[in-house]
Protein backbone atom coordinates (compact mmCIF):
# COMPACT_ATOMS: atom_id res chain seq x y z
CA UNK A 1 0.00 0.00 0.00
CA UNK A 2 0.82 3.65 -0.47
CA UNK A 3 1.64 5.32 2.76
CA UNK A 4 0.87 9.07 2.81
CA UNK A 5 2.94 11.33 4.85
CA UNK A 6 1.30 14.89 6.26
CA UNK A 7 3.58 17.79 7.32
CA UNK A 8 2.83 19.46 9.73
CA UNK A 9 1.03 17.13 11.69
CA UNK A 10 -0.48 20.83 12.87
CA UNK A 11 0.00 24.32 11.97
CA UNK A 12 -0.60 26.92 13.82
CA UNK A 13 -1.81 30.54 12.18
CA UNK A 14 -3.28 33.39 12.15
CA UNK A 15 -6.49 34.71 9.99
CA UNK A 16 -5.11 36.10 6.61
CA UNK A 17 -2.00 34.43 7.01
CA UNK A 18 -1.39 31.88 4.41
CA UNK A 19 -0.68 28.04 4.72
CA UNK A 20 1.31 25.06 3.23
CA UNK A 21 0.45 21.67 3.68
CA UNK A 22 2.96 19.02 2.52
CA UNK A 23 1.80 15.38 1.23
CA UNK A 24 4.60 12.72 0.77
CA UNK A 25 4.18 9.44 -0.77
CA UNK A 26 5.61 6.25 -0.04
CA UNK A 27 5.96 5.12 -3.88
CA UNK A 28 4.83 7.25 -7.17
CA UNK A 29 1.21 8.04 -7.36
CA UNK A 30 0.34 7.23 -10.64
CA UNK A 31 -1.62 9.54 -13.50
CA UNK A 32 -1.00 12.38 -10.30
CA UNK A 33 -4.11 10.56 -8.66
CA UNK A 34 -4.14 12.72 -5.86
CA UNK A 35 -6.78 14.55 -3.87
CA UNK A 36 -7.38 16.97 -1.16
CA UNK A 37 -10.24 17.23 1.58
CA UNK A 38 -11.10 19.57 4.19
CA UNK A 39 -12.84 18.18 6.83
CA UNK A 40 -14.08 20.73 9.64
CA UNK A 41 -15.31 19.89 13.02
CA UNK A 42 -18.34 17.02 13.18
CA UNK A 43 -18.45 17.55 9.16
CA UNK A 44 -17.90 14.80 6.15
CA UNK A 45 -14.99 15.41 4.20
CA UNK A 46 -15.31 17.65 0.95
CA UNK A 47 -13.15 17.18 -1.84
CA UNK A 48 -11.09 20.26 -2.56
CA UNK A 49 -8.40 19.47 -5.11
CA UNK A 50 -7.88 16.38 -7.31
CA UNK A 51 -5.46 15.19 -10.19
CA UNK A 52 -3.21 16.93 -7.67
CA UNK A 53 -3.71 20.92 -8.92
CA UNK A 54 -7.44 21.04 -10.32
CA UNK A 55 -10.10 22.41 -8.11
CA UNK A 56 -13.29 21.17 -7.63
CA UNK A 57 -16.64 22.80 -8.29
CA UNK A 58 -17.22 25.52 -6.19
CA UNK A 59 -13.55 25.55 -4.92
CA UNK A 60 -12.06 29.25 -4.76
CA UNK A 61 -8.81 29.85 -6.00
CA UNK A 62 -7.26 30.78 -2.76
CA UNK A 63 -6.27 26.96 -2.43
CA UNK A 64 -3.81 25.71 -5.22
CA UNK A 65 -2.79 22.06 -5.16
CA UNK A 66 0.87 21.29 -6.69
CA UNK A 67 2.82 18.55 -7.17
CA UNK A 68 3.95 15.19 -9.12
CA UNK A 69 5.21 11.75 -8.29
CA UNK A 70 5.61 11.67 -4.82
CA UNK A 71 5.85 15.38 -3.53
CA UNK A 72 2.46 17.22 -3.14
CA UNK A 73 1.38 19.95 -1.72
CA UNK A 74 -1.79 22.04 -1.12
CA UNK A 75 -1.41 26.04 -0.68
CA UNK A 76 -4.01 27.95 0.98
CA UNK A 77 -3.89 31.74 1.15
CA UNK A 78 -5.30 34.41 3.23
CA UNK A 79 -6.77 32.51 5.70
CA UNK A 80 -10.39 32.92 7.20
CA UNK A 81 -12.54 31.69 9.96
CA UNK A 82 -13.87 28.90 7.89
CA UNK A 83 -11.01 27.66 6.35
CA UNK A 84 -9.83 26.45 10.16
CA UNK A 85 -9.91 22.56 9.23
CA UNK A 86 -8.14 19.46 9.50
CA UNK A 87 -6.88 18.70 5.81
CA UNK A 88 -6.39 15.04 3.86
CA UNK A 89 -4.37 14.14 0.74
CA UNK A 90 -5.66 10.94 -0.45
CA UNK A 91 -3.91 8.50 -3.01
CA UNK A 92 -5.77 6.09 -5.93
CA UNK A 93 -3.30 6.21 -8.17
CA UNK A 94 -2.82 2.44 -6.78
CA UNK A 95 -4.95 0.45 -4.82
CA UNK A 96 -6.29 0.18 -2.34
CA UNK A 97 -6.59 4.12 -2.10
CA UNK A 98 -4.74 5.44 1.13
CA UNK A 99 -5.68 8.75 3.46
CA UNK A 100 -2.78 10.45 5.18
CA UNK A 101 -2.89 11.04 8.80
CA UNK A 102 -4.06 14.78 8.07
CA UNK A 103 -2.82 18.25 9.44
CA UNK A 104 -4.91 20.12 11.39
CA UNK A 105 -4.77 23.98 11.01
CA UNK A 106 -5.87 26.25 14.51
CA UNK A 107 -6.21 29.36 14.76
CA UNK A 108 -3.41 30.92 16.72
CA UNK B 1 -28.03 16.90 -4.94
CA UNK B 2 -26.52 13.67 -4.35
CA UNK B 3 -27.28 12.68 -0.80
CA UNK B 4 -26.03 9.19 0.67
CA UNK B 5 -27.15 8.32 4.13
CA UNK B 6 -25.96 5.17 6.58
CA UNK B 7 -28.17 3.28 8.80
CA UNK B 8 -27.25 -0.07 10.97
CA UNK B 9 -26.91 -0.55 14.44
CA UNK B 10 -24.35 1.46 16.35
CA UNK B 11 -23.06 -1.17 18.96
CA UNK B 12 -22.46 -4.85 17.99
CA UNK B 13 -21.26 -7.58 20.40
CA UNK B 14 -17.41 -8.70 19.86
CA UNK B 15 -17.40 -11.49 17.60
CA UNK B 16 -20.61 -10.79 15.89
CA UNK B 17 -21.32 -8.94 12.33
CA UNK B 18 -21.66 -5.32 11.30
CA UNK B 19 -24.36 -4.95 8.95
CA UNK B 20 -24.77 -0.96 7.22
CA UNK B 21 -27.33 -0.42 4.40
CA UNK B 22 -26.17 3.64 2.47
CA UNK B 23 -29.36 4.68 0.81
CA UNK B 24 -28.71 6.72 -2.27
CA UNK B 25 -30.75 9.86 -3.05
CA UNK B 26 -30.58 12.20 -5.95
CA UNK B 27 -28.59 9.80 -8.27
CA UNK B 28 -29.08 6.28 -9.24
CA UNK B 29 -26.99 4.26 -8.13
CA UNK B 30 -26.86 2.66 -11.95
CA UNK B 31 -24.71 5.50 -13.04
CA UNK B 32 -22.00 4.92 -14.86
CA UNK B 33 -18.19 6.13 -14.04
CA UNK B 34 -19.08 5.63 -9.86
CA UNK B 35 -18.18 3.19 -7.52
CA UNK B 36 -20.46 3.13 -4.11
CA UNK B 37 -17.78 3.23 -1.22
CA UNK B 38 -17.31 2.18 2.65
CA UNK B 39 -14.46 3.91 4.52
CA UNK B 40 -14.45 4.61 8.47
CA UNK B 41 -12.54 6.93 10.56
CA UNK B 42 -11.07 5.91 13.96
CA UNK B 43 -10.93 8.49 16.51
CA UNK B 44 -8.10 10.86 16.27
CA UNK B 45 -7.00 8.89 13.02
CA UNK B 46 -7.05 9.53 9.42
CA UNK B 47 -9.53 7.73 6.80
CA UNK B 48 -9.57 3.83 5.78
CA UNK B 49 -11.19 2.69 2.60
CA UNK B 50 -12.85 -0.29 3.51
CA UNK B 51 -14.06 -1.13 -0.41
CA UNK B 52 -16.85 -0.63 -2.94
CA UNK B 53 -18.79 -1.79 -5.63
CA UNK B 54 -19.87 -0.75 -9.17
CA UNK B 55 -23.80 -1.21 -10.03
CA UNK B 56 -23.14 -4.52 -12.03
CA UNK B 57 -21.75 -6.00 -8.63
CA UNK B 58 -18.18 -6.05 -9.26
CA UNK B 59 -16.47 -5.53 -5.72
CA UNK B 60 -12.88 -4.32 -4.48
CA UNK B 61 -11.66 -4.88 -1.05
CA UNK B 62 -9.36 -3.56 0.93
CA UNK B 63 -6.73 -6.59 1.62
CA UNK B 64 -6.82 -6.18 5.28
CA UNK B 65 -10.27 -7.07 5.20
CA UNK B 66 -11.13 -8.93 2.46
CA UNK B 67 -11.56 -11.77 4.57
CA UNK B 68 -14.47 -10.89 6.50
CA UNK B 69 -15.87 -7.75 4.03
CA UNK B 70 -18.83 -8.24 1.77
CA UNK B 71 -20.41 -5.22 -0.23
CA UNK B 72 -23.70 -5.66 -1.88
CA UNK B 73 -26.07 -3.57 -4.05
CA UNK B 74 -29.49 -3.44 -4.29
CA UNK B 75 -30.60 -1.66 -7.31
CA UNK B 76 -34.25 -1.52 -7.27
CA UNK B 77 -33.92 0.08 -3.27
CA UNK B 78 -31.18 2.62 -5.08
CA UNK B 79 -28.70 0.96 -2.26
CA UNK B 80 -25.69 -0.68 -1.38
CA UNK B 81 -24.66 -2.53 1.99
CA UNK B 82 -21.92 -3.41 4.02
CA UNK B 83 -21.24 -7.09 5.99
CA UNK B 84 -18.29 -7.02 8.43
CA UNK B 85 -18.01 -10.65 10.21
CA UNK B 86 -15.85 -11.36 13.16
CA UNK B 87 -16.25 -7.70 14.58
CA UNK B 88 -13.49 -6.82 17.47
CA UNK B 89 -12.70 -3.51 19.04
CA UNK B 90 -10.72 -2.56 16.14
CA UNK B 91 -13.47 -1.69 14.29
CA UNK B 92 -15.02 0.59 16.33
CA UNK B 93 -15.10 3.43 14.01
CA UNK B 94 -17.02 6.07 12.87
CA UNK B 95 -18.23 4.03 9.08
CA UNK B 96 -19.50 6.45 6.13
CA UNK B 97 -20.68 5.75 2.57
CA UNK B 98 -19.70 7.62 -0.18
CA UNK B 99 -19.51 8.12 -4.20
CA UNK B 100 -15.99 7.24 -5.71
CA UNK B 101 -15.91 9.32 -8.72
CA UNK B 102 -13.60 8.14 -11.43
CA UNK B 103 -12.66 10.91 -13.43
CA UNK B 104 -11.52 12.57 -10.53
CA UNK B 105 -10.40 9.10 -8.26
CA UNK B 106 -11.77 10.44 -5.22
CA UNK B 107 -14.72 10.89 -2.98
CA UNK B 108 -16.71 13.15 -3.95
CA UNK B 109 -19.89 12.61 -1.82
CA UNK B 110 -20.72 11.54 1.55
CA UNK B 111 -22.75 10.11 4.07
CA UNK B 112 -22.71 12.18 7.91
CA UNK B 113 -21.58 9.05 9.04
CA UNK B 114 -22.55 6.32 11.64
CA UNK B 115 -20.24 5.55 15.24
CA UNK B 116 -20.22 1.92 15.73
CA UNK B 117 -19.04 0.52 18.99
CA UNK B 118 -17.29 -3.37 19.04
CA UNK B 119 -18.37 -3.92 23.31
CA UNK B 120 -20.10 -6.60 25.18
Amino acid sequence: DIVLTQSPGTLSLSPAESATLSCRASQTVHNTHLVWYQQKLGQTPRLLIFGASRRATGIPDKFIGRGSGTNFTLSISRLEPEDFAVYFCQQYGSSPPTFGQGTKVEIK
Amino acid sequence: QVQLQESGPRQVKPSQTLSLTCAVSGDSIKSGGVYWSWLRQHPEKGLEWLGHIYHSGSTDYNPSLQTRLTISVDTSRNEFSLRLTSVTAADTAKYYCARLELVVMGFDCWGQGVPVTVSS
